[in-house]
């Protein structure tokens, strides 16, 4: 069974200072990994998807993120916060068509 | 944009009645997707589409049903609707080649009271 945990269900940093989501995975198989990102009112976005080869994946706005298999995580970072990041994020793992989201870490960005 | 409307955006409606969400596509995407999204467990999958009338349940599929007859429109229909379905409903679509939910339409707030 596959299943996703994200650390911190609140982040908040500050302008200009580093962003760091965390979540870490578990899988029998494989696995399909995505982040997405929700403002308010609105529907997810994916910002980026791990499926394979390169570990270090590159996404949409400036973020990132790395696979660890033997850390079994997935965590998402942006050097430097802007207003404009401060939003709900969501992480998730896939096989086939059964995704799974994690329970979301809403990220406030202060001035 | 991916092409993706969901209808109505708000409704409140009382325990026992039917009610029927849809979403409409405009990009012939092949997968379609409903999810609820409720606070503290991320969206949960209800049911998904892989083609014209080819359905499948998800994790929550209790107390829901779907059609789908033309590629671009999907619906979710509650047959007697209960306080515990209230939510916010979300249908998504895959991207290119993928089977994963790749865009998401911007949700239907549903009451049930």
């Amino acid at each position: 069974a596959q299943s996703v945990t994200q650390l911190g269900s609140h982040v908040s940093v500050s302008e200009g200072a580093l962003v760091l989501l965390r979540c870490n995975y578990s899988s029998s198989v494989p696995p399909y990994l995505f982040w997405y990102v929700q403002y308010p009112n609105q529907g997810l976005q994916l910002l980026l998807k791990y499926t394979t080869g390169a570990t270090l994946v590159k996404g949409i706005n400036g973020f990132e993120a790395e696979f660890k298999k033997s850390e079994t995580s997935f965590h998402l970072t942006k050097p430097s916060a802007h207003m404009s990041d401060a939003a709900e994020y969501f992480c998730a793992v896939s096989r086939g068509f059964k995704t799974i989201f994690g329970a979301g870490t809403r990220l406030f960005v202060k001035a | 944009d991916a092409g993706i409307t969901q209808s109505p955006r708000h409704k409140v409606t009382e325990t026992g009645t039917p009610v029927t969400l849809r979403c409409h596509q405009t990009e012939n995407h092949r997968y379609m997707y409903w999810y609820r999204q409720d606070p503290g467990h991320g969206l949960r999958l209800i049911h998904y589409s892989y083609g014209v009338k080819d359905t499948d349940k998800g994790e929550v599929s209790d107390g829901y049903s779907v059609s789908r007859s033309k590629t671009e429109d999907f619906l979710l229909t509650l047959e007697s609707a209960t306080s515990s379905q209230t939510s916010v409903y979300f249908c998504a679509v895959a991207g290119g080649d993928s089977n994963q939910p790749q865009h998401f339409g911007d949700g239907t707030r549903l009451s049930i009271l």
